[in-house]
């Protein structure tokens, strides 16, 4: 019931298309829902979050999709670059326990130039 | 400062001994969250702390792993005798009070046990 669920473990997408990465979870106490990228030697970064009372958030070429009754969530980035290759992880906490993430297992994206 | 600072970067310790990892969290943060990152890229979560207090330990692998945070003093996880399986990246996390689950990462300590 803890677990996050990420698929695909590796995507190759080409300049200029889109990035998509989905994740599953169990707990509906689950209330906040971030993604992280992580480049090689590096610490996660924070790239875009959202909670359960929306659908959708869009920063940029960054957007969650979010489906509250099928729990799942995704990640969209548009006109992907070659910068954006790097480790995208979804993870999953809960307000009501002490915020813990639970991690999904990262997705390695590569974008061909 | 404006970023979590873990240090060292990268630690080689031989099976048995001990190793101890050092976190800073951004100034103003009161929450510290440790996570480990093993080969495969899953992360665990070990433990956190709000402020000096212990906020959630139910990660930590009690035996051989301790983790404090003093005042005025960088937060610190240590692993008495350690196992070739402790080999990860260990990252620590801050987040501030209202805005706990924003979670802000430093670069993460490298630990390889020979």
């Amino acid at each position: 019931q803890q677990q996050v669920k990420q698929s695909p473990q590796s995507l190759i997408v080409q300049k200029g298309g889109i990035s998509i990465i989905n994740c599953a979870y169990e707990n509906t106490a689950f209330d906040y829902f971030p993604w992280y990228q992580q480049f090689p030697g590096k610490g996660p970064a924070l790239l875009i979050a959202i909670r359960p009372d929306v659908s959708e958030k869009k920063e940029g070429r960054f957007t969650i999709s979010f489906n509250k009754s099928a729990k799942q969530f995704s990640l969209h980035i548009m006109d992907s670059q070659p910068g954006d290759s790097a480790t995208y992880f979804c993870a999953a906490s809960m307000s009501s326990g002490t915020y813990k993430y639970i991690f999904g297992t990262g997705t390695r994206l590569k974008v061909l130039a | 400062g404006e970023e979590v600072a873990q240090t060292p970067k990268h630690l080689v310790r031989g099976e048995g001994q001990k190793a101890k990892l050092y976190c800073a969290p951004i100034k103003g943060h009161s929450y510290v969250f440790w996570y480990q990152q093993v080969l495969k890229n899953e992360f665990k979560f070990l433990i956190s702390f709000q402020n000096e207090n212990v906020f959630d330990e139910t990660g930590m692998p009690k035996e051989r792993f301790s983790a404090k945070c003093l005042p005025n003093s960088p937060c610190s996880l240590e692993i008495q005798a350690t196992k070739l399986e402790d080999s990860a990246v260990y990252f620590c996390a801050s987040s501030q009070k209202g805005w706990v689950n924003i979670q802000y990462f430093g670069a993460g300590t490298r630990l390889s046990v020979l």
